[in-house]
């Protein structure tokens, strides 16, 4: 299996422009997750999403973010506007049918707001 | 309120040297689970170990190995023999809930192994 992708790697844009990073979780997982990693903040959870319905999504900053999950095999996230706070590494994560599962990370997003 | 902490930042060592990196846990739940995953500098999180809140025997792994004591809240990692490939950040993780999927991370602790 190829892991879970992430698109794109990395992303560099200006304050007031949408943003979209898009995931594709593992075949077969049933749990996929959004993460921001920050020096400031860690490692923090945003959303995650069980057979493509949004769990909890008490980790979304503002509701300039949005996630979506149209089916099985895809996720994005989306910026809207966008703004340089945002300025940090987005990993998506997905597990099996359990939710202790371990997680796999995408290679994440390296999102840079200018 | 569920939390993690890595009281260690930074750690470095000498190859061959043993090093253990700290966790201390807070959580209400009785059933619960803890995780330890590694970020080498290629950015990308693996996972290493989970650990079930009612299995409270070590685990070893090769080098790699995990002290478990509910006593204290704790799940320390021990690496032996420390190499120059360990060189990473390792986080540690609660699960909030038996199986919510939702993850707490500790603010992780960067390992450097010189040669």
């Amino acid at each position: 299996d190829a892991g879970v992708i992430q698109s794109p790697r990395h992303e560099v844009t200006e304050m007031g422009q949408e943003v979209t990073l898009r995931c594709k979780p593992i075949s077969g997982h049933d749990y996929l997750f959004w993460y921001r990693q920050t020096m400031m903040r860690g490692l923090e959870l945003l959303i995650y999403f069980n057979n493509n319905v949004p769990i909890d999504d008490s980790g979304m900053p503002e509701d300039r973010f949005s996630a979506k999950m149209p089916n099985a095999s895809f996720s994005t996230l989306k910026i809207q506007p966008s703004e340089p706070r945002d300025s940090a590494v987005y990993f998506c994560a997905s597990s099996f049918y359990r939710g202790y599962d371990e997680q796999f990370f995408g290679p994440g997003t390296r999102l840079t707001v200018l | 309120a569920q939390k993690v902490t890595q009281a260690q930042t930074e750690i470095s060592v000498v190859e061959k040297e043993d090093v253990t990196l700290d966790c201390v846990y807070e959580t209400r739940d009785t059933t619960y689970y803890l995780f330890w995953y590694k970020q080498p500098p290629s950015g990308e999180l693996v996972f290493l170990i989970r650990r079930n809140s009612f299995d409270e025997q070590n685990e070893i792994s090769g080098r790699y190995s995990w002290n478990f004591q509910k006593s204290t809240s704790s799940f320390n990692f021990t690496i032996t023999a420390s190499q120059v490939v360990d060189s990473a950040v390792y986080f540690c993780a609660l699960s909030e809930g038996s199986n919510t999927g939702k993850l707490i991370f500790g603010q992780g602790t960067t390992l450097q192994v010189k040669p």
